[in-house]
This record gives structure tokens, C-alpha cells and sequence, in this order.
């Protein structure tokens, strides 16, 4: 079983709405990662956290909005997505964002923008 | 710059048979690692097995195993007595060990079924 826990595992939203996904993991791992996964892809980076503080930005646009609250959960505020946005984010952890440290993911969150 | 390559987009294997699945990479990095993960459909990215580019033997977990060939920069996974469970996509990937964060490339994926 997973040891990082996503909520909500699916979630619809207009447009104009505002919501955030939720990402946890309870191993002590210092490194937490969005990717965003379009269908038959491998997944894509968005953002890394290294100690609570943003490393990593991949030039994702600012409708995602990614907050580290404390060491071992992760969020990411969504605000006025666009269609095109409608995928599978999965978020990681790892030991440290350097050096062999496995990246482990949670389960998903399938998103779907109407 | 780091590259993945799987060149396999379906593979198809009878259950309790072994399967390889191929990957090749492209790195100027002396020090890499490479892992392998599998994704079923319900969309959970499982960590298979990783191999460091120094380890001297191939890696093995359970019914996986790594036939890492450095000089060839080929990094295949082995899935012996398949199971109807293991049908799922899968993705390599490797990273840079050098100082500092590197990003992790995934390969474009293997979709294996397993029939009965």
C-alpha cells in the first residue's frame, strides 16, 4: 500500500471554481512533488518542495497555486482552470530532492474541468 | 540533457511466463540512477527497482529484475511467472546522482497485458 495519500481521488469542477487537492505522506521524507499525468504520457513535473520551502517551479501557470502547510503534506489550490487541464496529478515524496532518494507517489487525483 | 527511451508501446505475454521490457538511455552523467515503476489503470505509480549506475549487480525485487548493461545503456526489466495483476503501464526512468536536484525522466511507457 501507499504511503502518500492523495484526496480527493476524483473531482469535477467548472471553470470558475476554486478547489485544492491534498497530498500526505507520513514517511519523514524532506522533498514533495506535483506532476501533472495526461493520458497514455508519462507524468510531468510542476513543482518540487525541498524543506517546506518551493525548489522547483516548471513555468506552470498560475491558476495552480502549491502551498507545503508543514513537512509532510502538500497542496495544490486550483483557481479558473481551463479544460485542458483535465488530467491525473500525482503527487511524491522522497528522502531529499538530491542524490538516490526514490520518488514515491500516491494514488491521484483525476481531474476533470467542464 | 537525460533521455529515455522505450520502444515498445504494447507487449503482450501468457500468465507464468517471463517478459522483457526493454529501455535505453542517454546520459553524459557519470553517476545515474534508473528505476522502474508500474501504473494499472486505477493510476497509482508503484516503484518497482532501481539500479545505481555504480552497482556492480544487477537489481532484483521478487519476480523483478534489472538487466542493467552499462555499456549499452540498457536498462530492461524482467517479469518472471507473470501474473494477470501485473497488467498495467510501465515507465522507466533515470536521474542524475551529481550534486544538487535533478530532475527524474520518465520514458514513454510500455503497456503490458497479461492473458490467462
Amino acid at each position: 500500500d501507499t504511503e502518500v495519500t492523495q484526496t480527493p481521488k476524483h473531482l469535477v469542477m467548472g471553470m470558475t471554481n476554486k478547489k485544492s487537492l491534498k497530498c500526505e505522506q507520513h514517511m519523514g521524507h524532506r522533498a514533495m512533488y506535483w506532476y501533472k499525468q495526461k493520458a497514455k504520457k508519462p507524468p510531468e513535473l510542476m513543482f518540487v518542495y525541498s524543506y517546506e520551502k518551493l525548489s522547483i517551479n516548471e513555468s506552470v501557470p498560475s491558476r495552480f497555486s502549491p502551498e507545503c502547510p508543514n513537512s509532510s503534506l502538500l497542496n495544490l489550490h486550483l483557481h479558473a482552470l481551463q479544460p485542458e487541464d483535465s488530467a491525473l496529478y500525482l503527487c511524491a515524496s522522497s528522502q531529499g530532492i538530491a542524490g538516490s532518494g526514490i520518488q514515491y507517489f500516491g494514488a491521484g487525483t483525476r481531474l476533470s474541468v467542464l | 540533457a537525460q533521455k529515455i527511451t522505450q520502444t515498445q508501446p504494447g507487449m503482450f505475454v501468457q500468465e507464468k511466463e517471463a517478459v522483457t521490457l526493454d529501455c535505453t538511455y542517454d546520459t553524459s552523467d557519470p553517476s545515474y540512477g534508473l528505476f522502474w515503476y508500474k501504473q494499472p489503470s486505477s493510476g497509482e505509480m508503484i516503484f518497482l527497482i532501481y539500479q545505481g549506475s555504480y552497482d556492480q549487480q544487477n537489481a532484483t525485487e521478487g519476480r523483478y529484475s534489472l538487466n542493467f548493461q552499462k555499456a549499452r545503456k540498457s536498462a530492461n526489466l524482467v517479469i518472471s511467472a507473470s501474473q494477470l495483476g501485473d497488467s498495467a503501464m510501465y515507465f522507466c526512468a533515470m536521474r542524475s546522482l551529481n550534486s544538487g536536484y535533478s530532475t527524474l525522466t520518465f520514458g514513454k511507457g510500455t503497456m503490458l497485458l497479461v492473458s490467462p
